[in-house]
């Protein structure tokens, strides 16, 4: 069945630090990828989105890269600061549903 | 806007009890989303509906969860009779299918505790 995979679980890095989360979707027919940031006690939120026609986007101290022959997408943040603590979810999406990784948890130390 | 707005936000029951979820989605979205969050087993997606139907119950552990879309405005999710390992984070999320992507805004959860 369709599934996301996502790593690692956990990450840990020094503020200001670049910190990169990766994934990989089973089901080709994926055009959209969401990314979304959890707070703890809070709901998911999409911090950033890359469709299927895209390789690469930007915002401000996050990118997101997709390699849709090897059904990979990554995101990446850069000069990390201690707010961006949080789990981060990949997702991929097309249709109705999205489908879910299993979350990253970052840590960033000051 | 006010966002998904979810009912009640912190729920105390014990077991046996039936519990009954609440989620009102976004004005003019057409898909709703039930997911449960746990430390376990992460965020899993129990159902989902378009323009009021469901279209995939696979997610719903057993015959003790249904799921109901009345209205485009109003969802519940039912749990008769309630367990402890029912108790986690309970979101409901809304998207508007059609536009070339399925951007799905969460609300702000029901937190269950079952005793």
């Amino acid at each position: 069945g369709e599934n996301v995979e996502q790593h690692p679980s956990t990450l840990s890095v020094q503020e200001g630090d670049s910190a990169v989360i990766k994934c990989t979707y089973s089901d080709s027919a994926s055009n959209y990828f969401p990314w979304y940031k959890q707070e703890l006690g809070k709901r998911p939120q999409l911090i950033i989105d890359i469709r299927s026609n895209v390789g690469e986007k930007k915002d401000q101290r996050i990118a997101v890269t997709l390699n849709k022959t090897a059904k990979h997408f990554s995101l990446h943040i850069t000069e990390t600061q201690p707010e961006d603590s949080a789990v981060y979810f990949c997702a991929a999406g097309g249709g109705f549903k999205t489908i879910f990784g299993a979350g990253t948890r970052l840590f960033v130390k000051a | 806007d006010a966002g998904v707005i979810q009912s009640p936000r912190h729920e105390v029951t014990e077991m046996g009890q039936e519990v009954t979820l609440r989620c009102k989605p976004i004005s003019g979205h057409n898909s709703l989303f039930w997911y449960r969050q746990t430390m376990m087993r992460g965020l899993e997606l129990l159902i989902y509906f378009n323009n009021n139907v469901p279209i995939d119950d696979s997610g719903m552990p057993e015959d003790r969860f249904s799921a109901k879309m009345p209205n485009a405005s109003f969802s519940t999710l039912k749990i008769q009779p309630s367990e402890p390992r029912d108790s986690a984070v309970y979101f409901c999320a809304s998207s508007l299918v059609g536009q070339g992507g399925v951007v799905e805004y969460f609300g702000p959860g029901t937190r269950l505790t079952v005793l």
